[in-house]
């Protein structure tokens, strides 16, 4: 696609129920990442894919968190028993390295509110 | 990753010309320089990234000098639409994706 998209771009949940978040990147950008943003705080790494597998899943903040990536395209965040301090932006980027500067584009988020 | 500091805030009216300094003290020969803009409830918006001396885009214009301690992010003519939050961040390839993107330089651009 043209950019990076993103799914459900806004989901409310109730506290203890699991969710899933979708990212599409962009056609034939081989690495993938997940994001944190809290209301008024910078970017949390979280993790990052390169093809389907996962170099670096350093930024998970529990093991309630998980992601996964197939066909070396669309990948899921799951975030199971959902807490109130889970709520955030959750965003996707892509990238192509291109033996150049790895520019990281990103999609709009997904907006969660666990209540 | 290299630190970066810019400042805060700036503001600024329409139509003028806006520069923000990055300082990467810290910066290694194998870093890019990156520069990112954030609207309230969006994701950040690449803008432009560059090595060493000038890079210019249809959008904005990047000042690297030669020591490369510093950058300067250089958008002409500015407009309403421009206020949003600047992030500079300074990584090589194989780490620049952990973007610390840190509180960012807010720029209020005034009728």
């Amino acid at each position: 696609g043209a950019g990076v998209s993103q799914s459900p771009s806004n989901k409310v949940t109730e506290k203890g129920k699991d969710v899933e978040l979708r990212c599409d990147p962009i056609s034939g950008h081989t690495a993938l990442y997940w994001y944190r943003q809290s209301l008024g705080q910078g970017l949390e790494f979280l993790i990052y894919f390169q093809g389907n597998s996962a170099p670096d899943k350093s930024g998970l903040p529990s093991d309630r968190f998980s992601a996964e990536r197939t066909g070396g395209s669309v990948s899921t965040l799951t975030i199971q028993r959902t807490q109130q301090e889970d709520s955030a932006v959750y965003l996707c980027a892509s990238s192509s390295y291109r033996g150049s500067g790895n520019t990281i584009y990103f999609g709009e988020g997904s907006w969660l509110t666990v209540v | 990753l290299a630190k970066t500091t810019q400042p805060i805030s700036m503001d600024s009216y329409e139509g003028q010309e806006v520069n923000i300094t990055c300082s990467h003290n810290n910066i290694a020969t194998n870093d890019y320089i990156t520069w990112y803009q954030q609207f309230p409830s969006q994701g950040p918006r690449f803008i432009i990234q560059g090595y060493k001396t000038k890079v210019t885009n249809e959008v904005a214009s990047l000042f690297i000098p030669a020591d490369r301690k510093s950058s300067t992010l250089s958008l002409p003519r500015v407009s309403l639409s421009d206020t949003a939050v600047y992030y500079c961040l300074v990584g090589d390839m194989d780490s620049s994706y952990k973007l610390i993107f840190g509180s960012g330089t807010r720029l209020l651009v005034r009728p």
